[in-house]
């Protein structure tokens, strides 16, 4: 079992602000790292997909680089806006083809 | 159109009934999952079907059996029910084959064991 860990907890940021949180994960028995966005009374949402040491990937002003040989990804939000609060889960896919989440970032950006 | 439905949306039942919750895909998916959002708000797999083959069967109590008719459809039924069942249960979708695809989630079934 890979033990996930995401950090902060939690962030309050003003509208604006760049942030960026993180996600740790054994290194070993690992195929892919997922990223979600979890609105409050909504569905897990996935922003990204990495498999390859190096992988960055964006998508608007969010984006995530993944780092497998220290075990580590970063989602960075540039310019957060209020729309982008919500919690951020990070997922590694381990060999078993099951997915772990973190406990997530979660993420309030005042207006 | 729903991509990930589930029913009921809110279960409020008593210990020691059974019940079922249901899910369906309108995706063309061919890999579903049943996940339970724990008291520490941790998403946790349960179980996971491939074109109605059960692939993924975590340690969990077997008052816990998902049933797949279809591959567009992945149920969940609860045997006697006690109070630590008490939780958010999601289903979720996938293509499957390689590594690199997401999953889509239901809006979940909040089961309230009183």
């Amino acid at each position: 079992i890979l033990n996930v860990e995401q950090s902060p907890q939690s962030l309050h940021v003003q509208e604006g602000d760049s942030t960026n949180f993180t996600c740790s994960f054994p290194s070993s028995n690992f195929y892919a790292l997922h990223w979600y966005r979890w609105e409050t009374a909504k569905s897990p949402e996935a922003l990204f997909v990495m498999t390859l040491n190096g992988d960055e990937k964006k998508k608007g002003r969010i984006s995530a680089t993944l780092n497998t040989k220290e075990g580590y990804s970063y989602l960075y939000i540039k310019g957060s806006q209020p729309e982008d609060s919500a919690t951020y889960l990070c997922a590694p896919l381990n060999q078993g083809g099951k997915l772990i989440f973190g406990q997530g970032t979660e993420l309030s950006v005042k207006p | 159109d729903t991509a990930v439905s589930q029913t009921p949306k809110y279960l409020v039942t008593q210990m020691g009934n059974d019940k079922s919750i249901k899910c369906e895909q309108n995706l063309g998916h061919d890999t579903m999952y049943w996940y339970k959002q724990d008291s520490k708000k941790f998403l946790k797999i349960m179980f996971s079907y491939n074109n109605k083959e059960l692939i993924i069967n975590e340690t969990v109590p077997n008052r816990f059996s998902p049933k797949s008719p279809d591959k567009a459809h992945l149920n969940l039924h609860i045997n006697s029910l006690e109070l630590g069942d008490s939780a958010v249960y999601f289903c979720a979708s996938s293509p499957w084959g390689g590594i690199s695809y997401e999953q889509y989630f239901g809006p979940g079934t909040r089961l309230t064991v009183t």
